[in-house]
């Protein structure tokens, strides 16, 4: 079982240049999640998606865009990079019981915007 | 609206001590999850335990178990016997239910000295 799978592992823009981070999870998973993680701090909410076709903003929405054309693919968009979005982003994906409840979390991807 | 602190920026613990690590929550859903996250310096996110609003017992998962009290809106994770694995980032989770959405704490170093 892959889990959750992030593409690019690593990447670095120029300010004002676009890209596309990959999600896919392989569990049948309904919630999505896109967080980033600054150095020394936790992880903040950009966006998330309850179901194909559905997304929702988080804490931190501001120069990202979202798209879950499918079920089992989660993209975050990057429309014109900056400085300020270095960061290590995680894609996580979560199964929900009467009982329980585990997010499960991608190995994330390094991005630098220089 | 959610809100999750984590108040201990870091800790250090001698080995086969046990540790409380503080997490206080508020949300206005009825019914809500708390998690708790460990982030070793590999950088991977590793679940360590699950409570729903609406359990009776604190959850448990092998040295790990989770004092809840719902009065209070606190969280605290337990972990009893410390290993120098132990030795990690911490973070507390809150999923409300209106939403979905699942935000972090800031998170707790935790060091366990031999």
């Amino acid at each position: 079982n892959a889990g959750v799978t992030q593409t690019p592992k690593f990447r670095v823009l120029k300010t004002g240049q676009s890209m596309t981070l990959l999600c896919a999870q392989d569990m049948n998973h309904e919630y999505m999640y896109w967080y980033r993680q600054d150095p020394g701090m936790g992880l903040r909410l950009i966006h998330y998606s309850v179901g194909e076709g559905t997304t929702a903003k988080g804490e931190v929405p501001d120069g990202y865009n979202v798209s879950r054309l499918k079920k089992q693919n989660f993209l975050l968009g990057l429309e014109s990079a900056a400085p300020s979005q270095t960061s290590v982003y995680f894609c996580a994906s979560s199964v929900r019981t009467t009982e329980n409840e585990k997010l499960f979390f991608g190995s994330g991807t390094q991005l630098s915007v220089l | 609206a959610q809100k999750i602190t984590q108040t201990q920026p870091g800790m250090f613990v001698q080995e086969k001590e046990a540790v409380t690590l503080d997490c206080t929550y508020d949300t206005s859903d009825p019914s809500y999850g708390l998690f708790w996250y460990k982030q070793p310096s590999s950088g991977e996110m590793i679940f360590l335990i699950y409570q729903g609003s609406y359990d009776q017992q604190n959850a448990t998962e092998g040295r790990y178990s989770l004092n809840f009290q719902k009065a209070r809106k606190s969280a605290n994770l337990v972990i009893s016997a410390s290993q120098l694995g132990d030795s990690a980032m911490y973070f507390c989770a809150l999923r409300g239910s209106s939403a979905s959405k699942i935000i972090f704490g800031s998170g707790t170093r935790l060091s366990i000295r031999p």
